[in-house]
């Protein structure tokens, strides 16, 4: 079985500021992908970040770093310069390469709030 | 190139009524994957295709939920005799291949709520 524990309900951040969003996982899968998402309050999913487990350095996309420290089972999110439309909720997600191939675990999410 | 597309965007139905609701995936896609999300329960999958076949329905919660896919294309997703407990935003969702590093789109998702 997989898990996703995502323990910050809601985040605040300024402005232009750095903020991370802290995902840990649980998985007895040697193979997997950890993603993450922002759902806006429009309602869509958007695909920010991924990391596959083998993956010597972490991943960056833009603004959004991935944090991966595989032996604590932790994949923290850095967005950097945090812009006013950062606000969103943040799902943090994995898949495995085993009997669960297919699906993506999602954590319980994150809302972040950034303020000017 | 258009992303994920699904129909209808809300629905209100009736305790007891049935319910389909479409997926269409970005064309090309060959996975395609049903996603609910509610308040209590967060986001849960449901089952996933990799062409017309369903190798994962385990997320389905009960046996009045039923999908399938057609011409390795649009998914169906039918509920019959729906429950109040099935209010819920239901999401689709696709990626090239079921590749465990293929970023899954997201459609805008189908607001069911049961009365």
């Amino acid at each position: 079985a997989q898990k996703i524990t995502q323990t910050q309900p809601g985040m605040f951040v300024q402005e232009k500021e750095a903020v991370t969003l802290d995902c840990t996982y649980d998985t007895s899968d040697p193979s997997y992908g950890l993603f993450w998402y922002k759902q806006p309050s429009s309602g869509e999913m958007i695909f920010l970040i991924y990391q596959g487990s083998y993956d010597q350095q972490n991943a960056t996309e833009g603004r959004y770093s991935l944090n991966f420290q595989k032996a604590r089972k932790s994949a923290n999110l850095v967005i950097s310069a945090s812009q006013l439309g950062d606000s969103a909720m943040y799902f943090c997600a994995m898949r495995g390469a085993g009997t669960s191939y297919g699906k993506l675990t999602f954590g319980q999410g994150t809302i972040l709030t950034v303020h000017p | 190139g258009a992303g994920v597309s699904q129909s209808p965007s809300n629905k209100v139905t009736e305790k007891g009524k049935d319910v389909e609701l479409r997926c269409d995936p970005i064309s090309g896609h060959t996975a395609l994957y049903w996603y609910r999300q509610s308040l209590g329960q967060g986001l849960e999958f449901l089952i996933y295709f990799q062409g017309n076949s369903a190798p994962d329905k385990s997320g389905l919660p009960s046996d009045r939920f039923s999908a399938e896919r057609t011409g390795g294309s649009v998914s169906t997703l039918t509920i019959q005799r729906t429950q109040q407990e099935d209010s819920a935003v239901y999401l689709c969702a696709s990626s090239l291949t079921s590749g465990l590093a293929n970023e899954q789109f997201f459609g805008p998702g189908t607001r069911l709520t049961v009365l």
